[in-house]
């Protein structure tokens, strides 16, 4: 079935380590986005691509980047210089102006 | 895109009717109102979306004022699994929007009691 996967589901980092969270869509979408999610506490977009090799910082993306070599593909990686990174990460598509689909989530938590 | 008020939770007992309101007073003339819910520590799913008439489907039905400022996500019968946050979003839709980026404020806690 057709639908976007997110990997690692739970994931623990040191203080200092960059870590990327893998999301991958087999729904032909175009654009992609990456949202973090604190508790109790609404999405807030990271960053966004629209088509392959072009993507767009949103509200939050400073300790972040992003790639999009492939359609199928938008990893995100934490670096040290997000300063707070445990959060629950969650990737997104979508075809045009329609529905967005969500992936599980990626749980990530700095010791 | 215009910014939109929920209340911060309800609740709504098993089998009746869950209606959750959502004001979106500066929405503009081509901004849909969309509706996501995201039950505990999973992605946000799709509900239900509408531009000024009301819209019903499989999962709730939609509610849009005359004026557009104001909107009802209904849920007809309300079971446990509707235990989640419901998300009112507006957003430009159609050929010339783009992908923009869907906005997500705190939405509304819907608890479902038995």
């Amino acid at each position: 079935d057709g639908g976007i996967t997110q990997s690692p589901k739970y994931l623990f980092r040191k203080e200092g380590q960059n870590v990327t969270l893998s999301c991958e869509q087999n729904l032909n979408h175009d654009a992609m986005y990456w949202y973090r999610q604190d508790p109790g506490q609404g999405l807030r977009l990271i960053y966004y691509s629209q088509i392959v090799n072009d993507f767009q910082k949103g509200d939050i993306a400073e300790g972040y980047s992003v790639s999009r070599e492939k359609k199928e593909s938008f990893p995100l990686t934490v670096t040290s210089a997000q300063k707070n990174p445990t959060a629950f990460y969650l990737c997104a598509s979508n075809k045009g102006p329609g529905e967005l689909f969500f992936g599980e989530g990626s749980r990530l938590t700095v010791l | 895109d215009a910014k939109t008020t929920q209340p911060p939770s309800m609740d709504c007992a098993e089998g009746r009717a869950a209606n959750l309101p959502c004001n979106h007073s500066t929405i503009s003339g081509n901004e849909y109102v969309y509706w996501y819910r995201q039950i505990h520590s999973q992605g946000p799913q799709y509900i239900i979306h509408g531009l000024k008439n009301n819209e019903t489907n499989e999962m709730a039905s939609l509610i849009i004022t005359e004026d557009r400022k104001s909107s009802t996500l209904i849920l007809p019968h309300a079971t446990l699994r509707d235990t989640a946050v419901y998300y009112c979003i507006v957003r430009v839709a159609g050929r010339n929007s783009g992908n923009t980026p869907l906005v997500f404020g705190k939405g509304t806690r819907l608890s479902v009691i038995a």
